[in-house]
C-alpha cells in the first residue's frame, strides 16, 4: 500500500495522559500536514512540514501539542496532558511541493475520558 | 475558522438521480478541491480546480468554479449507493496560506436504493 498511513487508528486515554500518533506519508512527498476534525465539522489545519522543517503552526496548536518530522519522512504528533476537548479525529496528509493535491490518511480517532 | 460553507448541509436522493452540492468561500483562492469522506474514515481527493478554470470533469463528477461569486458546485451524475458520504470543499490561497487547506463544514449525501 503506497498511501498515507497512520497509527494507531483508535486511541482511548484518560484525561491528563500523554498520547503520540504517527503518520507515514507517501514516500516521495516532501510536504506533510496535520489536521484535526471534530464530529460534524470539516478538518481544521494544525501544522505542516516541508521535509523536516515545520513551517507553519495554527493557533489551534496549543503548547501541549508538538509535532516532529525528524528525518523528513514520518511524523509524530504528541499531545501532553490530554483534555476532553482534545477528543477528535487527527488526520495526516502529504503532497508534493509542485502540486496542491493533498492525500489523506485514514486518521487516528482520539477519545479522552 | 471555516472558510467555506457547503449547501445543503444534508441531501437525500434516489439512486440514479443527480446530486448537486454548492460551496461558497470568503477570500481569494489559488485552488479549490473537493473531497469525499465515508463515515469515520479519511478523506479521498476527488478533483482540483484552479482559480483560472471554470469547469472540470472527472468521470461522473463535474465541478464548476465562479470566482466572481466565490462559489463552486459539485455535480455527481447517475448517483449510486456507494456515493453515500460527506463531501467537503477545501480552498488554498494567498490570505490563508497557499500551503494549507481550509475546509467547509461539508454536505452529507445519502443515496437511497
Amino acid at each position: 500500500d503506497t498511501g498515507v498511513s497512520q497509527d494507531p487508528r483508535h486511541k482511548i486515554t484518560k484525561r491528563g495522559q500523554n498520547v503520540t500518533f504517527r503518520c507515514d506519508p507517501i514516500s516521495e512527498h516532501n510536504r506533510l500536514y496535520w489536521y484535526r476534525q471534530t464530529l460534524g465539522q470539516g478538518p481544521e489545519f494544525l501544522t505542516y512540514f516541508q521535509n523536516e522543517a515545520q513551517l507553519e503552526k495554527s493557533r489551534l496548536l496549543s503548547d501541549r501539542f508538538s509535532a516532529e518530522r525528524p528525518k523528513g519522512s514520518f511524523s509524530t504528533l504528541e499531545i501532553q496532558r490530554t483534555e476532553q476537548g482534545d477528543s477528535a479525529m487527527y488526520l495526516c496528509a502529504s503532497s508534493l511541493v509542485s502540486y496542491n493535491e493533498q492525500f489523506f490518511g485514514p486518521g487516528t480517532r482520539l477519545t479522552v475520558l | 475558522s471555516q472558510q467555506g460553507e457547503e449547501d445543503p448541509q444534508a441531501l437525500s436522493i434516489q439512486e440514479g438521480e443527480n446530486a448537486t452540492m454548492n460551496c461558497s468561500y470568503k477570500t481569494s483562492i489559488n485552488n479549490l478541491q473537493w473531497y469525499r469522506q465515508n463515515s469515520g474514515r479519511g478523506l479521498v481527493h476527488l478533483i482540483l480546480i484552479r482559480s483560472n478554470e471554470r469547469e472540470k470533469h472527472s468521470g461522473r463528477l463535474r465541478v464548476t468554479l465562479d470566482t466572481s461569486k466565490k462559489s463552486s458546485s459539485l455535480l455527481i451524475t447517475a448517483s449510486r449507493a456507494a456515493d453515500t458520504a460527506s463531501y467537503f470543499c477545501a480552498t488554498d490561497g494567498e490570505i490563508q496560506g497557499a500551503q494549507k487547506l481550509v475546509f467547509g463544514q461539508g454536505t452529507r449525501l445519502t443515496i437511497n436504493p
